[in-house]
């Protein structure tokens, strides 16, 4: 079976610190997809990333990277320069699979407050 | 692009009635749309997939008699919760894959249904 955890349920930073969210995944399949999602209190899921299993470039996008280790199974999520617009809970998830539309296993979430 | 909708975003409604929740996928057809649950401050929970022209498959412990699912075109699908009750009052997710990109789910803003 598939599973995601998120060991930090709360972060609380000031801005312009940095932050990493941690995601630690397990599965049988060989082929799979990692994503996190970030949820404002509005409610929305909003799409940040997905990275495929054979994949382990780290990537970087703005103030945003991640850091995928198939060693270890991981999958962290920094923030450089964090900001308040930066609050939001964020969910790794998992997927089974290529190519066709696959259940989506999330983690519990990290609940992120950046405060002035 | 990868745009989705949900009407209504807020419901309120009385125990026994029955709630229709629309997913809409605005610039792209999907051919799998999923309907998710979330309790306040808790994941998200998977409670059905919903292919188009064919009948939903529900996760375990999801009373199909109760949450209707219905998928009739490529860029609607809708939720239909009969005889409500107030332990039915949470916020429901939608998510659709565009076929040009299966892999990756897009979240509808989400319906924040209450029960009386």
């Amino acid at each position: 079976a598939q599973k995601v955890t998120q060991a930090q349920t709360e972060i609380s930073v000031v801005e312009k610190e940095d932050v990493t969210l941690d995601c630690v995944y397990e599965t049988r399949d060989t082929t799979y997809y990692l994503f996190w999602y970030k949820q404002p209190p509005s409610g929305e899921l909003v799409f940040l990333i997905r990275r495929n299993s054979f994949d382990e470039q780290n990537e970087i996008s703005g103030r945003y990277s991640w850091n995928f280790q198939k060693s270890t199974s991981s999958f962290n999520f920094t923030i450089t320069a964090s900001q308040v617009v930066d609050s939001a809970v964020y969910f790794c998830a998992l997927s089974e699979g290529p190519g066709t539309a696959s259940k989506l296993t999330f983690g519990t979430g990290t609940r992120l407050q950046v405060t002035l | 692009g990868a745009v989705v909708s949900q009407h209504p975003s807020r419901v309120i409604c009385k125990s026994g009635t029955s709630v229709k929740i629309e997913c809409r996928s605005l610039d792209f057809q999907a051919t799998t749309m999923f309907w998710y649950r979330q309790f306040p401050k808790k994941s998200l929970m998977l409670m059905a997939t919903s292919n188009e022209g064919s009948k939903a498959t529900y996760e375990q412990g999801v009373e199909k008699d109760k949450f209707l699912i219905n998928h009739a075109s490529l860029t609607l699908s809708t939720l239909t919760v009969t005889s409500a009750h107030p332990e039915d009052s949470s916020f429901y997710i939608c998510s659709a894959s565009p076929a040009r990109v299966a892999d990756t789910q897009y979240f509808g803003p989400g319906t924040r249904l209450t029960v009386l």
